[in-house]
């Protein structure tokens, strides 16, 4: 079964570096998703991204973020100068009409 | 008044028992309805789509109510392995932003 891969599974840094999570859809998808999901507190829809470009934010999406698709299979999130209040699961999803989950990647910013 | 309120929860029930859980969503305009399921640290999971004619796959009932915007999920005979938090998710018009309400924790006891 098709399944949305998320690299790295666990990633601690240091406040104010930048990091990148990456994210692999499934390939046939054209709908692309990054959400948050704070220890103990809901998801939160950060940004949705299709035919290269964002289609819609949050209000959390603000200038520390930025997704891309660099080629033909990833898409990734960068937060730049990450915070403490940055340390959450991070999921990517990919869609054609039912969005699909990766098991996401855990940021612990130190 | 939140985009999408839950049950806060949590259920603890018996195996064997049905369970309910409601969902209200705040703007009319919304488009589709799913509810997923999350285990502890991991992704969401689709359960299954809403529609306003109802929908039911096997134990699980799911129903939506467009004029009072509500939703709703029956689980008939629960099994130890349906505790999870059940997520009710609303995608605005046009699919791109994603909303998910808090979760209803639900505990099935022998």
């Amino acid at each position: 079964e098709p399944e949305v891969t998320q690299t790295p599974s666990h990633q601690v840094t240091q406040m104010g570096q930048e990091v990148i999570l990456r994210c692999v859809p499934i390939s046939n998808h054209l709908y692309f998703y990054w959400y948050r999901q704070i220890l103990g507190q809901k998801v939160e829809f950060l940004v949705s991204f299709y035919n290269n470009e964002i289609s819609e934010k949050s209000e959390i999406f603000d200038d520390q973020f930025s997704v891309e698709r660099p080629d033909g299979s990833n898409f990734t999130l960068k937060i730049r100068s990450t915070k403490l209040e940055d340390s959450a699961m991070y999921f990517c999803a990919s869609s054609e009409n039912i969005q699909y989950f990766g098991a996401g990647t855990r940021l612990s910013v130190l | 008044r939140k985009e999408v309120e839950q049950d806060p929860g949590p259920f603890n029930v018996p195996e064997g028992a049905t369970v309910a859980f409601n969902c209200t969503y705040s703007n009319s305009a919304s488009q589709s309805f799913f509810w997923y399921r999350q285990d502890c640290r991991k992704e969401p999971k689709l359960l299954m789509s809403v529609y306003s004619s109802g929908n039911e796959d096997g134990r699980f009932t799911a129903q939506l109510n467009r004029a009072s915007q509500y939703i709703s999920l029956l689980i008939r005979d629960s099994k130890l392995s349906d505790s999870a938090t059940y997520l009710c998710v609303v995608n605005k018009v046009g699919g791109f932003k994603t909303i998910f309400g808090a979760g209803t924790r639900l505990f099935v006891k022998a």
